[in-house]
């Protein structure tokens, strides 16, 4: 069964330093997301993306973070300069189309640790 | 701002009991994902309820989307040890366009032998 991989499943980074954090979505999908979950808070949208290109951002995806699509399988979240706060859970999650409705599917998470 | 609201937020029973899960907000949502979420990894999709009313049934599961598309609900009859865990809704907010998702905070759910 197609799944969204992320990698790593753990990072762990000084403050200040860059982070990319890497998923490969369902391949026929069209619309990619990257959520947050700080622990024990409600998961969080931050970006989504279609067409190469952002489609929509939360507040809390401000200049530090951007997102990108390199080739035709990966989709990237890249934060310049970590804060302590952005330790959380980062998912990534896919959807089939653009019109209707479709379900998302999500990655197992990348934990990232600001130390 | 468009917020989900999960009751109750902890609930413990015992094997053989029947429960019932609430995700309520004040926004209409063109679909709502309930999720389930096991410790350190992501959100594994349950069901996708669309329509007002519409009912949909997993095994012992049974959601339902409320009529006006604002609310839904989580019946687990039977519960079992295996049912335990964190369940999630989550409202998508347009048909058209990026459809992100609006989580509630999750109730998560012990069920004790």
């Amino acid at each position: 069964e197609p799944e969204v991989t992320q990698t790593p499943s753990h990072q762990v980074t000084q403050m200040g330093q860059e982070v990319i954090l890497r998923c490969v979505p369902i391949s026929n999908h069209l619309y990619f997301y990257w959520y947050r979950q700080i622990l024990g808070q409600k998961v969080e949208f931050l970006v989504s993306f279609y067409n190469n290109e952002i489609s929509e951002k939360s507040e809390i995806f401000d200049d530090q973070f951007s997102v990108e699509r390199p080739d035709g399988s990966n989709f990237t979240l890249k934060i310049r300069s970590t804060k302590l706060e952005d330790s959380a859970m980062y998912f990534c999650a896919s959807r089939e189309r653009s019109g209707g409705w479709a379900e998302a599917f999500f990655g197992q998470g990348t934990r990232l640790t600001v130390v | 701002t468009q917020l989900l609201e999960q009751s109750p937020q902890f609930l413990s029973i015992q094997e053989g009991e029947n429960l019932t899960v609430y995700c309520n907000s004040s926004s209409v949502f063109s679909s709502l994902q309930w999720y389930r979420q096991e410790p350190g990894e992501g959100p594994v999709l349950l069901v996708t309820v669309v329509t007002g009313g519409e009912v949909k049934k997993l095994k012992r599961l049974t959601f339902q989307f409320g009529d006006a598309r604002k609310d839904s609900s989580l019946h687990i009859t039977a519960a079992q040890p295996g049912d335990t865990g964190l369940y999630l809704c989550a409202g998508a907010d347009l048909i058209q366009g990026a459809q992100k998702l609006v989580f509630g905070q999750g109730t998560r759910l012990t069920i004790n032998p």
